[in-house]
């Protein structure tokens, strides 16, 4: 089973602060997602990346910005938090590049930012 | 580019009810669909996919058929649990990208 691992489940942060949001997956898998979910909005897309060192903007890239140096691990940086940047992070990964494939879910993160 | 719409919650019935939920897409040519289902407080999950038109995706008592012609893909379970409480979101590939285009979520609350 492939297994995505988000690195905190809670996270409280200031104001301004800057903030990493870590994940890994177990699969050797290309393809890395981060979304943000928000009541009534379903999950929007972030940012992906499709190999080591690449990374595409998604819908919603403002305010983020994204780090792939290992396969494995895909981050997700806040430069400085914000109250409307609170919500929940999933991270997800794909393996392949055919769109029949599902993507695999981490258990998300519920990021408050105070 | 592709587009879900899948109908508001939040979904109430009691055990063992039907259930239906309603989902609609919008695609160039007949890209897979996905239905997705959200536990509390855990991650996104597969559930069912269907990969061309007229498949039909089943898992868990949960099915729903890919119809090109209402071009719909709409989750039914013939009869509801308890532990089906959930959030359910339509899925399908985004256009020109490796990424999953999803549906706004319905939850669904059953009641014993």
């Amino acid at each position: 089973d492939v297994k995505v691992t988000q690195s905190s489940r809670y996270l409280v942060k200031r104001t301004g602060e800057k903030v990493f949001l870590e994940c890994v997956q177990d699969m050797d898998h290309e393809n890395m997602f981060w979304y943000r979910q928000d009541p009534g909005l379903g999950l929007r897309l972030i940012y992906f990346s499709y190999d080591v060192k690449m990374k595409e903007k998604g819908d919603i890239p403002e305010g983020y910005s994204v780090s792939r140096e290992k396969k494995e691990r895909f981050s997700l940086i806040l430069e400085s938090a914000s109250t409307n940047q609170t919500s929940m992070y999933l991270c997800a990964s794909l393996g392949g590049v055919a769109g029949n494939q599902p993507q695999h879910f981490g258990d998300g993160t519920r990021l408050s930012i105070l | 580019g592709n587009s879900v719409t899948q109908m508001e919650g939040p979904v109430t019935l009691s055990e063992e009810a039907f259930l239906t939920i309603n989902c609609t897409y919008t695609a160039t040519g007949y890209p897979s669909l996905f239905w997705y289902v959200q536990y509390p407080g855990e991650g996104l999950q597969l559930l069912l996919k269907a990969t061309k038109a007229d498949d039909k995706g089943s898992n868990k008592g949960f099915e729903a058929t890919y119809r090109k012609e209402t071009t719909s893909f709409h989750l039914e379970k013939g009869s509801v649990q308890v532990s089906d409480s959930a959030v359910y979101f339509c899925a399908l590939p985004s256009t020109g990208r490796r990424a999953l285009t999803f549906g706004s979520g319905t939850r669904l609350q059953v009641q014993p």
